[in-house]
Parts: C-alpha cells; sequence; structure tokens
C-alpha cells in the first residue's frame, strides 16, 4: 500500500549548521512530495513541494532533492536557525482529482544555540 | 486573521456522547480537508471536500463520523458516540486551485474522550 516514512525520528544541529532531514517513500505513482514543518499546538505549514519529474528544488534556505531511484526523498536546511525547530513531516500527493496527502511520521529537528 | 479557523480548539467530552467541530476555510479556498493526528504521528487523511461535494472518504472514517460542507464554505465534522480511540487532534486544511499542493492548515481542534 502506499506509505511515507522516515528514517530518523529526531535530529539534532547546532545553530548556524545546515539540516538534512531524510524521508523514504514507496508509492511510485505520487505527482508531488512535499515537505510540511509543524510547531507545537499548531497546524502543518508549507514548506515546499516537487513535482515527481523533477530531482531538485530550492527555496528561501531549503533544498528538496528527490532521488526516484531510491525512492528517497531530503529536506536540506541551510543555517540553521532556533526558529527551525519543529517536526518536520514528508508527505505525497497524487492528483486524483482531490490532491489527497499523505502524511509520513515526521522527524523532530532540534537546533541548539 | 484570514488563515484557517477551527472551533472549539480543545473539546473534552464523555465516552458515548456526540461531538462537533466547524472549520472555516481561507475563503476564497474551494477545496476543504479533514485530518485526524494523534500524538507522534503524522496528520492522517479522512475526508476531502470541492466547494460542497465531498469527493473522498477514507476507510478511517467509520459510520459514526460524518462530514458536510453545506455551502461549499464551512464544514462540520461530527462524530457520533464517541469511543476513547477517537481521542485525537482533527486538523481542517483549505486549498485553492488546479495542481496546487500548498494546503493551508488550521490550529486543529483537540478531542478528548474520557
Amino acid at each position: 500500500g502506499e506509505s511515507v516514512g522516515l528514517h530518523l525520528p529526531t535530529l539534532s544541529v547546532q545553530e548556524g549548521d545546515n539540516s538534512i532531514i531524510n524521508c523514504a517513500y514507496s508509492n511510485s505513482a505520487s505527482d508531488y512530495f512535499i515537505w510540511y514543518k509543524q510547531e507545537s499546538g499548531k497546524g502543518p505549514q508549507f514548506i515546499i513541494d516537487i513535482r515527481s519529474n523533477m530531482d531538485k528544488r530550492q527555496g528561501q534556505r531549503v533544498t528538496v532533492l528527490l532521488n526516484k531511484t531510491v525512492k528517497h526523498l531530503s529536506l536540506q536546511i541551510a543555517a540553521t536557525q532556533p526558529g527551525d525547530s519543529a517536526v518536520y513531516f514528508c508527505a505525497e500527493n497524487k492528483n486524483t482529482g482531490g490532491f489527497k496527502t499523505i502524511f509520513g511520521a515526521g522527524t523532530r529537528l532540534f537546533v541548539k544555540a | 486573521d484570514t488563515g484557517v479557523s477551527q472551533d472549539p480548539r480543545h473539546k473534552i467530552t464523555k465516552r458515548g456522547q456526540n461531538v462537533t467541530f466547524r472549520c472555516d476555510p481561507i475563503s476564497e479556498h474551494n477545496r476543504l480537508y479533514w485530518y485526524r493526528q494523534t500524538l507522534g504521528q503524522g496528520p492522517e487523511f479522512l475526508t476531502y471536500f470541492q466547494n460542497e461535494a465531498q469527493l473522498e472518504k477514507s476507510r478511517l472514517l467509520s459510520d459514526r463520523f460524518s462530514a458536510e460542507r453545506p455551502k461549499g464554505s464551512f464544514s462540520t465534522l461530527e462524530i457520533q458516540r464517541t469511543e476513547q480511540g477517537d481521542s485525537a487532534m482533527y486538523l481542517c486544511a483549505s486549498s485553492v486551485g488546479q495542481g496546487n499542493t500548498e494546503a493551508f492548515f488550521g490550529q486543529g481542534t483537540r478531542l478528548t474522550v474520557v
């Protein structure tokens, strides 16, 4: 069945360092892969997405890499800041007319000052 | 604040009671989603509306759950005969446009069934 999973439940990085959060997926039919950030007490917040026919996309301080050969997705955060501390979810989306989003379990990012 | 609004933020109910949650999406968004999230897990898809039409329901949505979006604006999610396993955060999200994956989430309604 469809599934999106994460390699590590927690990641701790020093402020100013780069962070890499990894994710494995199993559904090759997904149209998009998406990263969401969820801070405590809030709903998930969209960060960046990548279409399945791309292998890299850059945003502000973030880069998403997609490796379809090994079904792997990663989110790179440059110059990690304390405000980046949150749970990060990878998710996949297939256009079935409704863009149902399937979320993974999440990685908690701790940023040490 | 013009984001997605959910009410109430918290609900404590006794097992067997019925509860109803409300979601007000961003005004021009035609798509509305309900998700359920338990501690340490990612949100699980429950159901999706395009305008007033409910186009997809997860098999997680048992017959005790019903969702409506009567005028294509706000939506309600009702849980009948609540069970302790229904305790979770219920999230609403909305989006607009074709090919747009960016969904905007509300802060959720935290349900505790005692």
